[in-house]
């Protein structure tokens, strides 16, 4: 089965102050991708982050970074030093074949983050 | 970065009425493309996948004789939300996949049937 659990509802931090989103997914297949997707009050999503299911390094990207771990099943996202303009809701998504034939993703519930002055 | 357009951005239309949605990826040729529908508040929910020139592919319990998708080119879906009513308000967003398997996503529409 396909599923993405993101069981942060909502995080209130404040700014300078690093948090870290979780992400736990479900995949039968061995090749699948797992992203990042991180919607402003706009609405318009914007892309963060792909990673496919055999590379699991870390990766840093400025202040953000991402803990893939494959034993676990989860693909963490950090944000260091936090600033006001980071609040969002951050998605977490996972694109495999299932039973398909074709790539399809699907998005987990949402973190939203707030990050006060 | 790849971009991904959506319009109209805003639609606002009588019960009854059918609404048309277009989503074009604008610097790349997109085989595939998603739709998605986000209520307040909500996650994306995978509508239907889309695929140039085949009928499109419905998740279970997404109605196609509502929503209907036309792939008609590599770079244009367009979803139709037909006899429109009050419960399909909602934010649509439409999602177009590289050959290199990223998704890129449209600004959204935000329907609103009244």
């Amino acid at each position: 089965a396909q599923k993405v659990t993101q069981a942060q509802t909502e995080i209130s931090v404040v700014e300078k102050e690093d948090v870290t989103l979780d992400c736990v997914y479900e995949t039968r297949d061995t090749t699948y991708y797992l992203f990042w997707y991180k919607q402003p009050p706009s609405g318009e999503l914007v892309f963060l982050i792909r990673r496919n299911s055999f590379d699991e390094q870390n990766e840093i990207s400025g202040r953000y970074s991402w803990n893939f771990q494959k034993s676990t099943s989860s693909f963490n996202f950090t944000i260091t030093a936090s600033q006001v303009v980071d609040s969002a809701v951050y998605f977490c998504a996972l694109s495999d074949l299932g039973n398909t034939g074709g790539f399809k993703t699907i998005f987990g519930a949402g973190t939203r983050l707030f990050v006060k002055a | 970065g790849a971009v991904v357009s959506q319009h109209p951005s805003r639609v606002i239309c009588k019960s009854g009425t059918s609404v048309k949605i277009e989503c074009r990826s604008l610097d790349f040729q997109a085989t595939t493309m998603f739709w998605y529908r986000q209520f307040p508040k909500q996650s994306l929910m995978l509508m239907a996948t889309s695929n140039e020139g085949s009928k499109a592919t419905y998740e279970q319990g997404v109605e196609k004789d509502k929503f209907l998708i036309n792939h008609a080119s590599l770079t244009l879906s367009t979803l139709t939300v037909t006899s429109a009513h009050p419960e399909d308000s909602s934010f649509y967003i439409c999602s177009a996949r590289t050959s290199g398997g990223v998704q890129y996503f449209g600004p959204g529409t935000r329907l609103t049937v009244t």
